[in-house]
């Protein structure tokens, strides 16, 4: 069965360190999410990606954030200067349609957690 | 503000009985809403979606329920399993939003004990 894959599984950063989370949706799939879950709290929307552009990003994608799909199979988000609070779990997801009751396949996570 | 509100926050169980789990929603104007089943340090799994005309969906031991009315809806598990021990997510999705611009539920733990 196809499923989202991401890397790496966990990584340990420095703060003020750059970090670069890697993703490899669906192959159908044409919409690509990053969502992120701090420990102990809900999952919370960063930022859709759709035909090579951000399609929706919420108050949390600020412009440490960034995305971007570099060879059409990987979909990676950059954080430039990690801080303390962007230790989370990060997952990937994407879906063959945008809105309606389409579903929406997640990855298995990359924990970050910054020292 | 649209919120997603889940109960009880844990739960524990014995294996093969059955259990109700909560979610009450503010979100407006609604377009769906999602269970997903959530393994601990994994990615959440769909178990149902149900739109706006629907009031009942099911997906093998698992049940769903739908009153669009009282903005409520409920996860029945029957005769539950060992394997069924995770976190039970309720995700709203508003009209007009984005598939990615979903509203999760905190979760509740479910844990089922021989």
């Amino acid at each position: 069965e196809p499923e989202v894959t991401q890397t790496p599984s966990h990584q340990v950063t420095q703060m003020g360190q750059e970090v670069i989370l890697r993703c490899v949706p669906i192959s159908n799939h044409l919409y690509f999410y990053w969502y992120r879950q701090i420990l102990g709290q809900k999952v919370e929307f960063l930022v859709s990606f759709y035909n090579n552009e951000i399609s929706e990003k919420s108050e949390i994608f600020d412009d440490q954030f960034s995305v971007e799909r570099p060879d059409g199979s990987n979909f990676t988000l950059k954080i430039r200067s990690t801080k303390l609070e962007d230790s989370a779990m990060y997952f990937c997801a994407s879906s063959v349609l945008s809105v309606g009751p389409g579903e929406l396949f997640f990855g298995e996570g990359s924990r970050l957690t910054v020292l | 503000k649209n919120q997603v509100e889940q109960s009880p926050q844990s739960l524990i169980i014995l294996e093969g009985k059955n259990c109700t789990l909560q979610c009450n929603y503010t979100v407006s104007p609604f377009s769906n809403l999602r269970w997903y089943k959530q393994d601990t340090g994994r990615g959440p799994v769909s178990l149902t979606i149900m739109t706006f005309s629907e009031n009942t969906k099911s997906n093998g031991r698992y049940t769903a329920t739908l009153d669009a009315d009282t903005k409520q809806s409920s996860l029945h598990i029957t005769a539950s399993q060992l394997s069924d021990s995770a976190s039970y997510i309720c995700v709203v999705s508003g009209r007009g939003g984005s598939q990615g611009n979903l509203i999760f539920g905190k979760g509740t733990k479910l844990s089922v004990k021989p």
